[in-house]
């Protein structure tokens, strides 16, 4: 149980397009779901917050209008890098909380974006 | 702020070796301690957890003790197989819901 999916797991653009990632519960209800961004060697680096029906909290320095995140129901979110630049190119990943605590996160496996 | 630092990898190690991935961090307050473990092409799991000073945290042969003297939770185990290598990462929660992560320790096993 507690699996989440990432889609798509790989994605390539052209710069000032943008992309759009989705993260789903497969088989539990996520009222709060998580977006991270990581680059190379080094840790998981929280971006937002992400509360269903409700607007998500961005962490320090994050630009929220560039990265929009929707949490439309209790087993999606969305993330879309708007107008993505090359220095956008990261490993997004997400988690979905199945309850209160921080250690009931359950993580999806992964999105690579590569902005051309 | 809240941090953790954990060993540069990536560690190479044959199997039935003993694993040693150190981790230490700075947090105010007294945070919860995790490792997590990465396996290729899945997400991160849980692997062991633990909430105050001195309790240890075990799963699978692995273990860590919450030192709150020496702000440190090294991951041990006894005897690695091939079937643990995968990147394993350290990280904190304190006060809040939020996860403070460490960089990754890439661990290889051959056999």
């Amino acid at each position: 149980g507690a699996v989440v999916s990432q889609h798509p797991s790989r994605v390539i653009c052209k710069s000032g397009t943008s992309v759009k990632i989705e993260c789903r519960s497969l088989d539990f209800q996520a009222t709060t779901m998580f977006w991270y961004r990581q680059f190379p060697k080094q840790s998981l680096m929280l971006m937002a917050t992400s509360n269903e029906g409700s607007k998500a909290t961005y962490e320090q320095g994050v630009e929220k209008d560039k990265f929009l995140i929707n949490h439309a129901s209790l087993t999606l979110s969305t993330l879309t890098v708007t107008s993505a630049h090359p220095e956008d190119s990261s490993f997004y990943i997400c988690s979905a909380r199945a309850g209160l605590a921080a250690d009931t996160q359950y993580f999806g496996p992964g999105t690579r974006l590569t902005v051309l | 702020g809240n941090s953790v630092t954990q060993m540069e990898g990536p560690v190479t190690l044959s199997e039935e070796a003993f694993l040693t991935i150190n981790c230490t961090y700075t947090a105010t307050g007294y945070p919860s301690l995790f490792w997590y473990v990465q396996y290729p092409g899945e997400g991160l799991q849980l692997l062991l957890k633990a909430t105050k000073a001195d309790d240890k945290g075990s799963n699978k042969g692995f273990e860590a003790t919450y030192r709150k003297e020496t702000t440190s939770f090294h991951l041990e185990k006894g005897s690695v197989q091939v079937s643990d290598s995968a990147v394993y990462f350290c990280a904190l929660s304190a006060g809040g819901n939020k996860l403070v992560f460490g960089a990754g320790t890439i661990l290889r096993v051959k056999s």
